[in-house]
């Protein structure tokens, strides 16, 4: 089953807002990627992150690996229409054989 | 590049009839995973292959779900006999290697009735 507890489990947010998620894990993990994925898509990487503290930003987006390497957050600033969808976070430890475990999905839903 | 490509794009079939499910991965990405998504169960991983050979089936089903990758450009997922509750979005995604981020097809949504 899955490890990974993602919240919120959905997000109404206006137009403009900045939106927030995060993800935990009972695990240490090596990686930490996020994915969105659109109505009748698969998911699309977003961002990747391979080291402990490590901070990255992919326009408006911003994530960040968790000190502890247990968890991870997901920034979205000014948000738009286009940002609605479900975002995931996925990480995998140093004995999954590269196997990502995914968690359950923050749903976005941007109104105007 | 045309991405991970999946066939076909929506499979409607009958109890008790088998269903395969087409993947062609990226070219030049060695590892190729099969998962499974439902709104119960999110996204569930059903096999890994790496350069070809299965690495870990351990999150397939049961024995009605068998995958092959008979070469570095074509996978296939076979479900014989198929069931309602396999009803779901099935993605293929490739990686260029274990450590990197997946690059997903747009999945096969199944419905068997």
């Amino acid at each position: 089953g899955q490890q990974l507890n993602q919240s919120p489990q959905s997000m109404f947010i206006q137009e403009g807002e900045d939106v927030s998620m995060n993800c935990t894990s009972s695990s240490i993990f090596n990686t930490w990627l996020w994915y969105k994925q659109e109505p009748g898509e698969g998911p699309v990487l977003l961002i990747a992150l391979y080291k402990a503290g490590e901070l990255t930003s992919n326009g408006r987006l911003t994530a960040q690996f968790g000190i502890t390497r247990k968890d991870s957050f997901l920034n979205i600033s000014a948000s738009i229409p286009s940002d609605v969808g479900i975002y995931f976070c996925a990480g995998r430890t140093t004995d999954s054989w590269g196997k990502l475990q995914f968690g359950a999905g923050t749903q976005v839903v941007v109104t105007p | 590049d045309a991405g991970v490509i999946q066939s076909p794009r929506h499979e409607v079939t009958e109890m008790g009839q088998e269903v395969t499910l087409r993947c062609k991965p990226i070219s030049g990405h060695n590892s190729l995973f099969w998962y499974r998504q439902t709104m119960m169960r999110g996204l569930e991983l059903l096999i890994y292959f790496n350069n070809n050979v299965p690495i870990d089936d351990s999150g397939m089903p049961e024995d009605r779900f068998s995958a092959k990758m008979p070469n570095a450009s074509f996978s296939t997922l076979k479900i014989q006999p198929s069931e309602p509750r396999d009803s779901a979005v099935y993605f293929c995604a490739s990686s260029i290697g274990a450590d990197y981020g997946y690059t997903f097809g747009s999945g096969t949504r199944l419905t068997v009735v």
